[in-house]
């Protein structure tokens, strides 16, 4: 069964500062998705990688793909409150099923 | 157009009860996937549809049951409820493309009692 390992777990960063979340599986797949969850509420998609080497950019936040690594990052700079939240990868290996990752929990304090 | 909505938002049962959750897809998209989201175990799959099939299904007891209309809505239903089953059940739809994202419904918080 495909392995999703995210880290950190928890991350807490001082705003301005900027760091990176890791995605790694277990199995080959060219098609990676990332999510953030507010508190109580649903999963909103965020980036949707479909290539080796493939990077996408939103404002503070950057993903890229690794296939051969079998590894993903999403990237902030300079955190701002607003970005406090849960994160999650994604791995979509059948066509019809995604297996997550274990989420990242950020903090962002002032 | 119009998000992926869930029926009830909210639920409260008691064990051996059994509950029917719904969902409907966002217009046109033909997959719908269940999700159980809960603190210890975090997101596992319960089963896809496409066309009212269902074309994969997570490691769950048979409890756990869904099935497809022909406008795309989907229900799952869960048997003799158990504590455990206490969770946030999410529903996402799929568009067309093979590779395109989910787009997740606001969730069903159940709580059994």
């Amino acid at each position: 069964e495909l392995k999703v390992e995210q880290n950190p777990l928890f991350l807490s960063m001082q705003e301005g500062k900027n760091y990176t979340i890791y995605c790694n599986y277990s199995t080959t797949s060219d098609r990676l998705y990332w999510y953030r969850q507010d508190p109580g509420k649903s999963l909103e998609s965020l980036f949707v990688l479909l290539s080796n080497g493939a990077v996408k950019q939103e404002g503070r936040l950057m993903a890229s793909l690794d296939t051969k690594a079998r590894l993903s990052t999403l990237h902030i700079t300079a955190a701002v409150h607003d970005l406090s939240a849960t994160y999650f990868c994604a791995v979509d290996y059948t066509g019809n099923q995604f297996y997550f990752g274990t989420g990242t929990s950020l903090t962002v304090i002032p | 157009k119009a998000g992926v909505t869930q029926t009830p938002r909210y639920l409260i049962k008691t064990r051996g009860q059994q509950v029917t959750l719904s969902c409907s897809p966002i217009s046109g998209h033909r997959s719908v996937s269940w999700y159980q989201q809960t603190p210890g175990q975090g997101l596992q799959f319960l089963f896809e549809y496409f066309s009212e099939t269902q074309r994969n299904k997570g490691n769950f007891p048979g409890r756990f049951s869904g099935r497809q209309f022909s406008n795309s809505r989907s229900e799952m239903n869960v048997s003799t409820l158990e504590l455990g089953d206490s969770a946030l059940y999410l529903c996402a739809s799929r568009g067309y493309g093979a590779k395109d994202t989910q787009y997740f419904g606001p969730g069903t918080r159940l709580t059994v009692l």
